[in-house]
């Protein structure tokens, strides 16, 4: 079963723009990660962001964490045509088996 | 340095027919994983190996669903018989320790499955 879901579940904006999802989970969690997939293709990662962690930044993206809320968010700033693709947060629970538990995704489309 | 490796890319089989997955993944990674991605869904955990040991298959259906990882290097996923319901995605990824608490996945490029 899934984790949980992120919001929304679709977005469309135009190049230049800044682009938000939401993600939120269900149990306590040793980490959190991001990860993108292009249509017809595997997830690539895009960001780790740990328990006592509550912000991280790595070139454009920018992640928060709130495990109060168990919710975590993605920007996206200064968007571009080739970021159109579907995100997913991942959490990697904690005290249970190691492995990644996907949300059901953002998909994501930048007009040109 | 190559990354995970999936074949067939494509596979379009009839219902009841039996069908194998095969997956390489990073040279060294000790964990292996299998997913099955859904369409508009998230990926779901299949199985997990460390090396040769499947350690979680909590989430394979054994009725029809079989895996190994011969000398914890490359795996086959196998579905015999198929069912129409197994159309997805079937994704393969490793990582490096056996634990992805401190370090990300990696992923190959999948399998799509469809069942007619």
């Amino acid at each position: 079963s899934q984790q949980g879901e992120e919001d929304p579940q679709a977005l469309s904006i135009q190049e230049g723009e800044n682009a938000t999802m939401n993600c939120s989970y269900k149990t306590s969690i040793n980490n959190l990660q991001w990860y993108r997939q292009n249509s017809g293709r595997g997830l690539v990662h895009l960001i780790l962001i740990r328990s006592n962690e509550r912000e991280k930044h790595s070139g454009r993206l920018r992640v928060t964490l709130d495990t109060s809320k168990k919710s975590s968010s993605l920007l996206i700033t200064a968007s571009r045509a080739a970021d159109t693709a579907s995100y997913f947060c991942a959490t990697c629970p904690s005290g249970g088996p190691d492995k990644l538990i996907f949300g059901t995704g953002t998909r994501l489309q930048v007009f040109p | 340095e190559a990354g995970v490796v999936q074949s067939p890319r494509y596979k379009i089989i009839e219902k009841k027919q039996p069908v194998a997955f095969w997956c390489n993944p990073i040279s060294g990674h000790n964990t292996l994983y299998w997913y099955r991605q859904n369409l508009g869904q998230g990926p779901e955990l299949l199985i997990r190996y460390e090396n040769e040991e499947a350690v979680d298959d909590s989430q394979l259906p054994k009725d029809r669903f079989s895996a190994e990882r011969l000398k914890g290097v490359d795996s086959t996923l196998k579905i015999q018989p198929a069912e129409l319901g197994d159309s997805a995605v079937y994704l393969c990824a490793s990582t490096p320790l056996t634990s992805t608490e401190n370090t990300e996945a990696f992923f190959g490029q999948g399998t799509r499955l469809t069942v007619v």
